[in-house]
């Protein structure tokens, strides 16, 4: 079952714009980690982050993890048309050895 | 970096036919493995896990008998979905559990005419 919701469903952007993404979840977690899917490709690894860490940066990504409110947030900044992506968080529930629980996901659109 | 990979990336096969689809960890071993199944602007559902010589075990509501799933290698997973139908068609993704994260297949596109 699904236990990520994420906001917004879809995002449309000009580059050079930063798209933010926020994610909730319900139960307790080892990690939130975050994917990308271009359209018909598997997932790309983004960023994880514990559960005892806050915020995680990597290159242009910005991580942040809200344990209290069950929340994470992806920050792209400076986006690019190459960002075009489908964006999912996954959590990593501290009940359910090694299943990830994925997000609904954010449709990100960057145009030039 | 850890690379799995999925073939085939898409097949077309008849109803009543069984199609294989197979999920390989390149350069590490994956004791464990995942298998996922995605309908079009969805997100990702888990379908089962694999375990290298063991049963798998599937999530709630995923037939066993349709899907089944052999874990033969530490390298090797492999899904077939058996007697497909139309409403099988889907994006079938997997993913190998290693050391630090996940690391999914590129998917396999599934229709059944």
């Amino acid at each position: 079952s699904q236990q990520g919701e994420e906001d917004p469903q879809a995002l449309s952007i000009q580059e050079g714009e930063n798209a933010t993404m926020n994610c909730s979840y319900k139960t307790s977690i080892n990690n939130l980690q975050w994917y990308r899917q271009n359209s018909g490709r598997g997932l790309v690894h983004l960023i994880l982050i514990r559960s005892n860490e806050r915020e995680k940066h990597s290159g242009r990504l910005r991580v942040t993890l809200d344990t209290s409110k069950k929340s994470s947030s992806l920050l792209i900044t400076a986006s690019r048309a190459a960002d075009t992506a489908s964006y999912f968080c996954a959590t990593a529930p501290t009940d359910s050895w090694g299943k990830l629980q994925f997000g609904a996901g954010t449709q990100v659109v960057v145009t030039p | 970096g850890a690379v799995v990979s999925q073939h085939p990336s898409w097949v077309i096969c008849k109803s009543g036919t069984s199609v294989k689809i197979e999920c390989r960890s390149l350069d590490f071993q994956a004791t464990t493995m995942f298998w996922y199944r995605q309908f079009p602007k969805q997100s990702l559902m888990l379908m089962a896990t694999s375990n290298e010589g063991s049963k798998a075990t599937y999530e709630q509501g995923v037939e066993k008998d349709k899907f089944l799933i052999n874990h033969a290698s530490l390298t090797l997973s492999t899904l077939t979905v058996t007697s497909a139908h139309p409403e099988d068609s889907s994006f079938y993704i997997c993913s190998a559990r290693g050391i630090q994260s996940y690391t999914f297949g590129s998917g396999t596109r599934l229709t059944v005419v």
